[in-house]
């Protein structure tokens, strides 16, 4: 079983809609969490960490259940910028490991 | 500040060659670490090094692959004998406290011919 999985997409959207992403991580040691994201032959950039008690950054509010190892990330009125793939990531002591991420296509 | 430097950007190497791959952590930050990453897949962690020591080396093949990070100049990547299978990106990136947030380079893309 893979440490941290993601359903892979693609997720295909127009502008102006609401996607979400859910994750979930088999590590229960696992400490913090964060959301990259990483456009096509770039490198992973950090969009924002989560905290059990949801944090909000513009249009991206991230979730974290610890209860259920459960991660999501919510993107309102999505733009075409929007466009890449999403990778969550679960911290334990000595490293981040990642999902294989869920790519996203924002259309006009 | 550079931000986390990554060289070289692309590196072709024939099957038995040697390939080094370098990362300078950004200013500040003692904590390394490498990943790879396979076309359409995600980011696999191979190695955690701080400065002279590996800290964790579990996503390491066993064999031909090895990391080190001096006290003085860049984390080095280094693949024996690459194989075809080895051709992927390679990121590496930094972080001052160790815990989570890294900074990535600009990552290796590995092809071997």
């Amino acid at each position: 079983r893979k440490e941290v999985e993601q359903d892979p997409g693609p997720f295909n959207v127009p502008e102006g809609a609401t996607v979400a992403f859910n994750c979930t991580y088999s590590n229960s040691a696992s400490q913090s969490f964060f959301w990259y994201r990483q456009d096509c032959r770039k490198e992973p950039k950090l969009l924002m960490s989560v905290y059990s008690s949801g944090n909000e950054d513009g249009r991206f509010t991230a979730q974290l259940n610890r209860a259920s190892q459960y991660i999501s990330l919510l993107i309102r009125d999505s733009k075409l910028s929007d466009s890449a793939t999403y990778l969550c990531v679960a911290h334990n002591n000595n490293d981040m490991r990642f999902g294989a991420g869920t790519r996203l296509t924002v259309k006009p | 500040n550079a931000g986390v430097m990554q060289n070289p950007r692309h590196l072709v190497r024939r099957r038995g060659q040697e390939a080094r791959l370098r990362c300078s952590p950004m200013k500040g930050h003692s904590h390394v670490y490498w990943y790879r990453q396979l076309p359409e897949e995600g980011l696999k962690f191979m190695v955690y090094l701080q400065k002279e020591n590996i800290i964790d080396e579990s996503g390491m093949p066993k064999e031909r692959f090895s990391a080190e990070f001096p006290k003085e100049g860049p984390s080095i990547l280094r693949i024996q004998q690459v194989v075809r299978g080895d051709s992927a990106a390679y990121f590496c990136a930094s972080s001052q406290t160790g815990k989570g947030g890294y900074t990535f380079g600009s990552g290796t893309r590995l092809t071997v011919v």
